[in-house]
């Protein structure tokens, strides 16, 4: 199993600003997964963060907005950029463990004004 | 493409009950199937999976059966506890998809003493 420490767990941000969210993975793994999950809905992948290469986003998500470091094996980050109270939501950070299942952090609750 | 479909919630039970949330899914070929488990203030969880018709994953008293005629893997447990007080998701991953998870839309579940 891995254990993911994700910080900060929650903040309140003003319009226009931008929020950095760690991920720091006590293993270390190729790949690491980012996803939103928006109030009262499912979760949705943002972007694919792999070591040593940029990072692969989904349709609707884009670097500008998102942007994505992946420093090394062990730790990413996820930028909110620009923010407005549209981008309120939980993000979570997380990795591939055997057999396709997925370990997740315990998410950031983001909230814009 | 991919998804998942899910009951939606929040469900309400007393302690002891009988717990089924319906999920059914569309994907192209052969998914493997998962439940993960939200519980307040933690992040997801894998609860079980399933990779292939009829198998039946189980853990913690919960079961599903992948059910590849009626694309279904209903979640039950026959006799909840308050502690089952979660939000469940069933989500999906297929080759086809590069192996990544579609999530259905999550269903809150309450246990009342």
């Amino acid at each position: 199993s891995a254990v993911i420490s994700q910080k900060p767990s929650r903040d309140i941000c003003q319009r226009g600003t931008s929020l950095t969210i760690q991920c720091q993975v006590d293993s270390q793994v190729t790949m690491m997964f980012w996803y939103r999950q928006q109030p009262g809905q499912s979760l949705t992948l943002i972007a694919t963060a792999n070591q040593g290469s940029e990072a692969t986003y989904e349709s609707g998500f884009v670097i500008d907005k998102f942007p994505i470091s992946r420093p090394n094996l062990t730790f990413s980050t996820l930028t909110v950029s620009n923010m407005s109270p549209e981008d309120s939501s939980i993000y979570l950070c997380s990795v591939e463990g055997t057999g396709e299942k997925l370990f997740f952090g315990s998410g950031t609750q983001l909230s814009v004004l | 493409g991919d998804s998942v479909t899910q009951m939606e919630g929040p469900v309400t039970l007393s302690e002891e009950a009988f717990l089924t949330i319906n999920c059914t899914y569309t994907a192209t070929g052969y998914p493997s199937l998962f439940w993960y488990v939200q519980y307040p203030g933690e992040g997801l969880q894998l609860l079980l999976k399933a990779t292939k018709a009829d198998d039946k994953g189980s853990n913690k008293g919960f079961e599903a059966t992948y059910r590849k005629e009626t694309t279904s893997f209903h979640l039950e447990k026959g006799s909840v506890q308050v502690s089952d007080s979660a939000v469940y998701f069933c989500a999906l991953s297929s080759q086809a998809a590069g192996n990544k998870l579609t999530f259905g839309g999550g269903t809150r579940v309450l246990v009342k003493p």
